[in-house]
């Protein structure tokens, strides 16, 4: 399967702690993308990255939370000292930089996190 | 500021009966528009997208959607429901040129009875 991948795919932590959270994208896509689905809702924009530089942060994401993406290729997100509000599924995206035209995101299956 | 509306949380249609999934948008720009769809424990799909061409897309699963800007309208139709359209519809605006950022209605639930 050549597409988006996501681990794990469900996590369940007691408030507090710390989750980490992994991205595995198209192989040629340039730009990674996360977002945050909560029941009922559409995905909210996260952050970006184009390579490894991370190119835009949502005011939703807070001091607790940070995404990497060290070598240009798979992403980290990492959420610390969680709260319950933090429960979600995380989605991840991602898609080539084109200079024109739509760059269609392709969307991972994402972890769902469940914050006891 | 960009925003989409969709206009029905749920809709149940018969198999086999037309398909209409609303969406209205708000935006400063020219607009590009898509709906997405997400079956359950399986990642979001593009089923088409509006991007100033044709008003009238095409897309995958015999659904389309017209452009309707003197409406504000983004509306998805199919002919005809198959059981496995079942599934969560999001109706998504992003920025002309700024295709990183893209804004998304809360969701239509269709539920496709046989």
């Amino acid at each position: 399967d050549t597409g988006v991948s996501q681990n794990p795919r469900h996590k369940i932590t007691k408030r507090g702690q710390n989750v980490t959270f992994r991205c595995d994208p198209i192989s040629e896509h340039n730009r990674l993308y996360w977002y945050r689905q909560t029941l009922g809702q559409g995905p909210e924009f996260l952050t970006y990255f184009q390579n490894e530089a991370q190119l835009e942060k949502s005011r939703l994401l807070s001091d607790r939370f940070s995404a990497e993406r060290p070598k240009g290729s798979f992403s980290t997100l990492e959420i610390q000292r969680t709260e319950q509000g933090d429960s979600a599924m995380y989605l991840c995206a991602s898609s080539l930089a084109l200079t024109s035209g739509y760059n269609e995101q392709f969307f991972g299956p994402g972890t769902r996190l469940t914050v006891l | 500021a960009q925003s989409v509306t969709q206009l029905d949380s749920h809709v149940s249609v018969s198999e086999g009966t037309p398909v209409l999934l609303r969406c209205n948008y708000s935006s400063s720009y020219s607009p590009s528009l898509f709906w997405y769809v997400q079956h359950p424990n399986k990642g979001l799909q593009l089923l088409l997208k509006y991007t100033s061409a044709a008003t009238l897309v095409k897309g995958i699963n015999g659904f389309e959607a017209e452009f309707k800007k003197s409406e504000t309208s983004f509306h998805l139709t199919k002919p005809s429901a198959h059981m496995s359209d079942a599934a969560e519809y999001f109706c998504v605006v992003s920025l002309a040129g700024n295709n990183r950022k893209l804004i998304w209605g809360l969701g239509t639930s269709l539920a496709v009875n046989p």
